[in-house]
Order: C-alpha cells, then structure tokens, then sequence
C-alpha cells in the first residue's frame, strides 16, 4: 500500500534562517506531488507541484522554492525564512493518469519567530 | 480563475442531527470534486470522490452531491456523532491542480 511521509512534523525557526522540509512517498512510482501551505483563517494554497523529477511547477511568486531530486522525493526550501512562512504545511501526491484522489500527508508545522 | 467557497464556516449541531455543507465553485470545467475531513493539526483524509461524469456518491453515513452545471456540491451527514467533529473541506481538480475552499468546521454535541 502506498503511505506519505513528511519531516519534520514541528519546527521553529528563527527569521532569517534557511528551512528545507521533505516529502516521501512509498509504494507508487512516478506520482504528480504537492506542496501546499494552511495559515490559520486562510484554507489550503497550493505552493508547488511536479508531474516529474526536476519538473516543478510554482502557483505563487515568494522567498519559497520545490526540487523533486528522485522520483518519490518533494523537497521545500527557503534561504531565508520571514515571518509570513509560518503556517502548517502539508504535501501530497496523486496518480499520473487523470481522475484520482488525493493522498495527504501528515504535515509539518513551521513557527517563524 | 476557479474559485471554491463552503457555506457556513462553522456549524455546530446535538448528536443525531442530520446535515448538510455546502460548496461551490465557479468554473464547471473540473475533472472532479472531492471532500476531505480534517482533524486539527493533521492531514487531510479523503472522504468522498465524484468524478464529473456522476451525480452522487455514497460512503456510509455520509452522500456527497455534485450539480457541475451550477457549480454547487453538497455534503449530507447522516445521524451525525461527536466523532464526525472535524474540518470538512471540499476540492475541485482542474488539469493537474486542486482548488480547495476554506473549509466548514462541524462540532457535533454529545
């Protein structure tokens, strides 16, 4: 069966300072994956998505960054945090081919100070 | 450019009261729409999936809706519990991308 991981699942970072959070996932090859962020009162924003290794797709203009170096790897990075990343940030992934569902990650809080 | 809005934001309802959340969406050109729980501080579980070709789906306590021509989905919970308390969001799928709303968050009365 396919599972999600994400790492790590809290981390407070000083503002100013470098962030890289990852996503796995096991048990599927070749899957479109996601990288969306949920701040509080404000939904769920698509940040990045990959239909492919090295192919990275961003949805809004920030101090944020998506490298998909394998496969079944999602990687989110910043060189230098700001207040405003704080939020709750999930990853996901779906099926190549067309109409399927969605599959969430655990998640990962990220508490700028 | 879509838009998905959930009507209400909030709703909080005794035990074994039947209800309804609502979703809609400005383009009806989606692949499909899917509702999701969310528990807080988790992910996202997926609860229901109706493809646009099909009216409705059933899981359960829970029938999910879709009129793709009026941009409307709704989410019945039947019989509901304290353990249906949770964030329920609803999503549309374009090309390669989900537009998600903002979410109903349901508490449910024991």
């Amino acid at each position: 069966s396919q599972t999600i991981h994400q790492w790590p699942a809290t981390l407070v970072q000083p503002v100013g300072s470098p962030l890289s959070l990852e996503c796995t996932v096991e048990g599927t090859s070749n899957p479109n994956l996601y990288w969306y962020r949920q701040a509080a009162g404000r939904g769920l924003q698509l940040l990045f998505y990959s239909v492919g290794i090295g192919q990275i797709s961003s949805e809004v203009p920030q101090n944020l960054s998506a490298s998909r170096p394998q496969d079944r790897q999602f990687i989110l990075s910043s060189k230098k945090l700001l207040l405003s990343d704080s939020g709750f940030y999930l990853c996901a992934w779906s099926v190549q081919e067309g109409l399927e569902t969605q599959y969430f990650g655990p998640g990962t809080r990220l508490l700028v100070l | 450019k879509q838009e998905v809005t959930q009507i209400p934001a909030a709703l909080s309802v005794p035990e074994g009261e039947n209800l309804v959340l609502n979703c809609s969406f400005t383009d009806s050109a989606i692949y499909n729409l899917q509702w999701f729980r969310q528990d807080p501080g988790k992910g996202l579980t997926s609860l229901l999936l109706i493809q646009s070709s099909q009216r409705e789906q059933t899981s359960g306590r829970l029938n999910a809706s879709l009129d793709k021509s009026s941009g409307r989905s709704t989410l019945y919970i039947a019989a509901s519990q304290p353990g249906d308390s949770a964030t329920y969001l609803c999503a549309v799928k374009g090309t390669y991308k989900y537009i998600f709303g903002t979410g109903t968050r349901l508490k449910v009365l024991a």
